[in-house]
């Protein structure tokens, strides 16, 4: 079945600069890649999403790239603020499944 | 803004006993999904439901587990004889599109299995 690896686990960086959370995934059936966020304590919050037939999609300082070749999607964040700090979940989707495969998730904290 | 409401927040029970987590769902989407996460663990898919039946789930979702509609509102998901390794945060979801795409979460219900 379909495996999802995200890297890093944890990552900080200082306000103002960007952060670059790398997954992939196995089966090249997959053709919708979601990203959540989780703060502490709260819900995970879809954030942005691609489909395999867009190779990179942009929301304000957010974007998201995908290598349909490699098996690999990325999460860009710019100009990151102490807000941001929170777990990132990547996600990937086979076909006409319903299961979402999760990534194990990146820590991601942002000092100001 | 709409949001997708879970009960209860956390539940601890005894190893052998029946436990039902609800959920309310977004009221027009018509998609409905069970995941879970171990501490520490990845996000896993337990179940998806439409037109109040089942379409798909997980080998994680085995005889122990169901899930039922029971009205035009709640979303449940009972496990009938907990073990200690059931225990994991409990998150619902639902979704207008379908497909497992577009997810609204709930903010999860903690079980202790003791």
């Amino acid at each position: 079945g379909e495996n999802v690896e995200q890297h890093p686990s944890t990552l900080s960086v200082q306000e103002g600069d960007s952060a670059v959370i790398k997954c992939t995934y196995s089966d090249s059936a997959s053709n919708y890649f979601p990203w959540y966020k989780q703060e502490l304590g709260k819900r995970p919050q879809l954030i942005i999403d691609i489909r395999s037939n867009v190779g990179e999609k942009k929301d304000q300082r957010i974007a998201v790239t995908l290598n349909k070749t490699a098996k690999h999607f990325s999460l860009h964040i710019t100009e990151t603020q102490p807000e941001d700090s929170a777990v990132y979940f990547c996600a990937a989707k086979i076909g006409t499944g319903t299961a979402l495969i999760f990534g194990k998730g990146t820590t991601l904290s942002v000092s100001s | 803004e709409p949001e997708v409401t879970q009960t209860p927040s956390h539940q601890v029970t005894q190893m052998g006993q029946e436990v039902i987590l609800r959920c309310v769902p977004i009221s027009n989407h018509l998609y409905f999904y069970w995941y879970r996460q171990i501490l520490g663990q990845k996000v896993e898919f337990l179940v998806s439901f439409y037109n109040n039946e089942i379409s798909e789930k997980s080998e994680i979702f085995d005889d122990q587990f169901s899930v039922e509609r029971p009205d035009g509102s709640n979303f449940t998901l009972k496990i009938r004889s907990t073990k200690l390794e059931d225990s994991a945060m409990y998150f619902c979801a639902s979704s207008l599109t379908g497909l497992g795409e577009k997810l609204f979460f709930g903010s999860g219900t903690q079980l202790s299995v003791l």
